[in-house]
């Protein structure tokens, strides 16, 4: 079935270092990827998408980097800040033209100071 | 509003109560969706509207799960004779999709169910 996962429950990076959360898609039929932020006690917020048609998108200090091939998708997260601690969700259309979207597990990002 | 509201923020109620919640999505957006959120997971899809009709509803776990939008703007997701399972946070997202176009949701802060 369609499923979306993330290969690491936690991350802890240090402030000010560079973050990556990975995250692995089963439907090769998804043609668009987004990635959610969310905080406690909030609902998702939207960081960066990606088309099926790139393989990279930069925003601000996130970069989103698709790999059809091994079906993996990750955001990189530049100069990580203590605001950036939170819940981190993959999302892909799959095979549906709804427009709705299969979300992963998530990945929770922890920020030193 | 600027963004999606839903009330209530939290409710509790009894096993076997009905329940409703409510969505108000942001204005002009025609496709709307509600999402189920169980603690320490990513949201389930539960249902979409396009405009009136419920264009995909195969995510409702069974047929105590409902949800209208008469007038295509909001909606409300009703759910009867409440288990403990069904607490979790109800997530709802509007989107200014039309035309298959698939794009951006943008999601309220949920009503959060607890069935005692």
């Amino acid at each position: 079935g369609e499923s979306v996962g993330l290969h690491l429950p936690t991350l802890s990076v240090q402030e000010g270092d560079n973050s990556i959360i990975n995250c692995a898609y089963s439907n090769s039929a998804s043609d668009y990827f987004i990635w959610y932020k969310q905080e406690s006690g909030k609902g998702p917020q939207f960081i960066i998408d990606i088309r099926s048609n790139m393989d990279k998108r930069q925003g601000q200090r996130v970069t989103v980097l698709l790999n059809k091939t091994v079906k993996h998708l990750s955001l990189q997260i530049a100069a990580t800040q203590p605001g950036d601690s939170a819940v981190y969700f993959c999302a892909e259309t799959g095979a549906s033209n709804t427009g709705k979207l299969i979300f992963g597990q998530g990945t929770t990002l922890q920020v030193k100071p | 509003g600027a963004g999606v509201s839903q009330t209530p923020s939290n409710k509790v109620t009894e096993k076997g109560k009905y329940v409703e919640l409510r969505c108000d999505p942001i204005s002009g957006h025609t496709a709307l969706y509600w999402y189920r959120q169980s603690l320490g997971q990513g949201p389930e899809f539960l249902i979409y509207f396009q405009g009136t009709g419920a264009a995909d509803d195969s995510g409702l776990p069974n047929d105590r799960f409902f949800a209208v939008r008469p007038e295509g703007s909001v909606s409300t997701l009703k759910i009867q004779r409440t288990e403990r399972g069904d607490s979790a946070v109800y997530l709802c997202a509007s989107s200014p999709r039309m035309g298959g176009n698939t794009g951006e949701l943008f999601f309220g802060e949920g009503s959060r169910l607890t069935v005692l």
